[in-house]
């Protein structure tokens, strides 16, 4: 079964740069979730979108946006690159928004140096 | 969210049966409990969830005390690929994000 796909794998950044991580659903899943985990520590929400639209926000820095496009793919954006931004990104999918199963993909690892 | 207790970690012989605890005490009626598992640095793959009937799958089953406070997630046939980090979420039928905090790490021993 097709599943969640992310790109890139990997990604190096300097300091204040910009970065940008691309999540392309499960088929059929117009939901997205996008969530963080630095070393050593478990991974947190930053933000959902349903539809196109922003369906809940959590501990998403001001200095990272994101979207969901028609496609129902979503892109986080990420600026002025901190050092403490170095994790594993992680984006989920799911076939409806509120209580449904979400389906992780392979994460994208940022290391900013 | 309702928050979870779960042990810190655990080990299981190749073969034998894990199962892992979580309370959940402060759950509300509309909760679900949801099992995720990490093996390392991949992303979080569900296992199973349920309100309050036992589930079973083809990974584990889940069984739910009658109170709802507690639940056991069991794996019936561990194996070495089964060692990961477990988490036992509880969330909402309107909660959109997994609050995902500390978890088993269960260690599967030859």
């Amino acid at each position: 079964a097709a599943g969640v796909i992310q790109s890139p794998r990997h990604l190096i950044k300097e300091k204040r740069e910009t970065a940008t991580l691309k999540c392309y659903p499960i088929p059929r899943h117009d939901t997205v979730y996008w969530y963080q985990q630095g070393p050593g520590q478990d991974p947190q929400f930053l933000i959902s979108f349903y539809e196109k639209m922003q369906s809940d926000k959590g501990s998403i820095p001001d200095r990272f946006s994101a979207q969901q496009f028609s496609d129902y793919h979503s892109e986080l954006n990420m600026s002025s690159l901190e050092l403490g931004d170095s994790a594993l990104y992680f984006c989920a999918s799911s076939l409806g928004a509120g209580a449904k199963t979400q389906y992780f993909g392979p994460g994208t690892r940022l290391l900013v140096l | 969210d309702a928050k979870t207790t779960q042990p810190t970690s655990m080990d299981c012989a190749e073969g034998r049966a894990a199962n892992l605890p979580c309370n959940h005490s402060t759950i509300s009626g509309n909760e679900y409990v949801y099992w995720y598992r990490q093996i390392h640095s991949q992303g979080p793959q569900y296992i199973i969830h349920g309100l309050k009937n036992n589930e079973t799958n083809e990974m584990a089953s889940l069984i739910i005390t009658e109170d709802r406070k507690s639940s056991t997630l069991i794996l019936p046939h561990a194996t070495l690929r089964d060692t990961a980090v477990y988490y036992c979420i509880v969330r909402d039928n309107a909660g959109n994000m997994l609050t995902f905090g500390g978890g088993t790490r269960l260690m599967v021993k030859p």
